[in-house]
């Protein structure tokens, strides 16, 4: 069946430096890639989407990356802060599918050291 | 303000006593849907709503009921609950659907069933 696969499952990186986060996707028909960010004992929230009709979506530190050839996509963060600290999930999902499901990715746990 | 609610937040219960988690949301959504979340293995979808008395199976629907008699409410009943089934657990809604627009989850209900 049609999975998202996330890696790595724990990132550690210095405070300052920056942490990339990759998803590969298996439904060539995926076309709206989302990333919610869970924070310690949070709800998640979204932070940034990209649709497939185009290849990169920036705000501020934050930045997607779309390779639709290889299936794949990643969350950029840069300038690394301790409030990055986080469980950040990818998704992705067809608008071409009746019931608009997401499949999720199984999260990577960022640790900013200080 | 825009929101998801879910009651009660946190719960014990015991093996087989009937429990009922709310959830109810203030945007008009058409979609919403119930996770839950377990170390290790992210978010997964219990059941899911298009619409009012439309619901569907998720990944993980064993053990569980729900119902949408109403727009703004999607109840989840765990008629006998058991051990496995303790775990925190998200309500989340969305316009469309979650393909198409943003997910706003609750604050989330941590269960515990001894």
């Amino acid at each position: 069946g049609e999975n998202v696969e996330q890696h790595p499952s724990t990132l550690s990186v210095q405070e300052g430096d920056s942490a990339v986060i990759k998803c590969t996707y298996s439904d060539s028909a995926s076309n709206y890639f989302p990333w919610y960010k869970q924070e310690l004992g949070k709800r998640p929230q979204l932070i940034i989407d990209i649709r497939s009709n185009v290849g990169e979506k920036k705000d501020q530190r934050i930045a997607v990356t779309l390779n639709k050839t290889a299936k794949h996509f990643s969350l950029h963060i840069t300038e690394t802060q301790p409030e990055d600290s986080a469980v950040y999930f990818c998704a992705a999902s067809s608008t071409l599918r009746s019931n608009y499901q997401l499949i999720w990715g199984a999260g990577t746990k960022l640790i900013i050291k200080p | 303000e825009a929101q998801v609610t879910q009651n009660p937040r946190y719960l014990i219960t015991v093996t087989g006593k009937k429990l009922t988690v709310t959830c109810s949301q203030n945007m008009n959504h058409e979609y919403m849907s119930w996770y839950r979340q377990d170390p290790g293995l992210g978010l997964r979808q219990i059941y899911y709503s298009m619409n009012v008395e439309v619901t569907d199976k998720g990944d993980v629907p064993e053990g569980y009921k729900v119902s949408r008699k109403e727009k703004r409410n999607f109840p989840l009943i765990l008629e006998s609950p058991s051990p496995n089934q303790t775990s925190l657990y998200f309500c989340a809604s969305s316009s469309v659907g979650p393909g198409a627009n943003v997910l706003t989850f609750g604050a989330g209900s941590r269960l515990t069933v001894l």
